[in-house]
């Protein structure tokens, strides 16, 4: 069964601190990787992977996929409050349907 | 549209009743997707329509649950004699096919 795990399930930070927040797969014909951030209930898009070790960046976020170990990493660097929110991690597939799968999210809150 | 829209945004019901969730999706995107996303809980996929056809309504929990989608825009999904466990928040996105999708704000679903 294709599955998408995320880790931590919740972490709490100070202003200024670096978060990394974790997600590994296991699926048959994988296609890309994504990072959405969820504050209310509408998640938005950061990034898309679909190449080991090519580094994604946007200001204070950044994100990385290894294909040969199955994870990716969001790191976010001098958190503010307004990162405070769920991070989810998806997996799209190849065969055929453009079915995206979700891990559970990491509730991320940044105390000021 | 500018973004997908999704009605109504909050629906409080009582247990038995049949209730209709409507998404119309962002203007030339031909892909729909729905997903269900419970307290606390990651996005738990339900069907994905590519124009007005449904390749993919593997993750449809029960025969309660129906969808369609009509001139390859606008999606209802139907819950017929809804239970307390289908309670949620009822996610719609849209995409370009093979590309990022882009969701609603939701529908917030409560059975009482």
């Amino acid at each position: 069964e294709d599955k998408v795990v995320q880790s931590p399930l919740s972490l709490v930070v100070h202003e200024g601190d670096t978060v990394t927040l974790n997600c590994s797969y296991e699926v048959t014909n994988f296609r890309s990787l994504l990072w959405y951030k969820q504050e209310k209930k509408a998640p938005t898009f950061l990034f898309m992977l679909t190449s080991s070790g090519i580094e994604k960046k946007s200001g204070r976020l950044s994100s990385i996929l290894d294909k040969k170990e199955l994870f990716s990493i969001l790191n976010i660097t001098a958190t503010q409050t307004g990162d405070s929110a769920v991070y989810l991690c998806a997996v799209t597939l190849t065969s055929g349907t453009y079915k995206y799968i979700f891990g559970t999210g990491t509730r991320l809150k940044v105390l000021a | 549209g500018a973004g997908v829209s999704q009605s109504p945004s909050n629906k409080v019901t009582e247990k038995g009743k049949d209730v209709e969730l409507r998404c119309d999706p962002i203007s030339g995107h031909t892909a729909l997707y729905w997903y269900r996303q419970s307290l606390g809980q990651g996005l738990e996929f339900l069907i994905y329509f590519q124009g007005n056809s449904a390749p993919d309504k593997s993750g449809l929990p029960s025969d309660r649950f129906s969808a369609e989608r009509t001139g390859g825009s606008v999606s209802t999904l139907t819950i017929q004699r809804t239970q307390q466990e289908d309670s949620a928040v009822y996610l719609c996105a849209s995409s370009s096919p093979g590309n990022t999708i882009y969701f609603g704000e939701g529908s917030w679903l409560t059975v009482v």
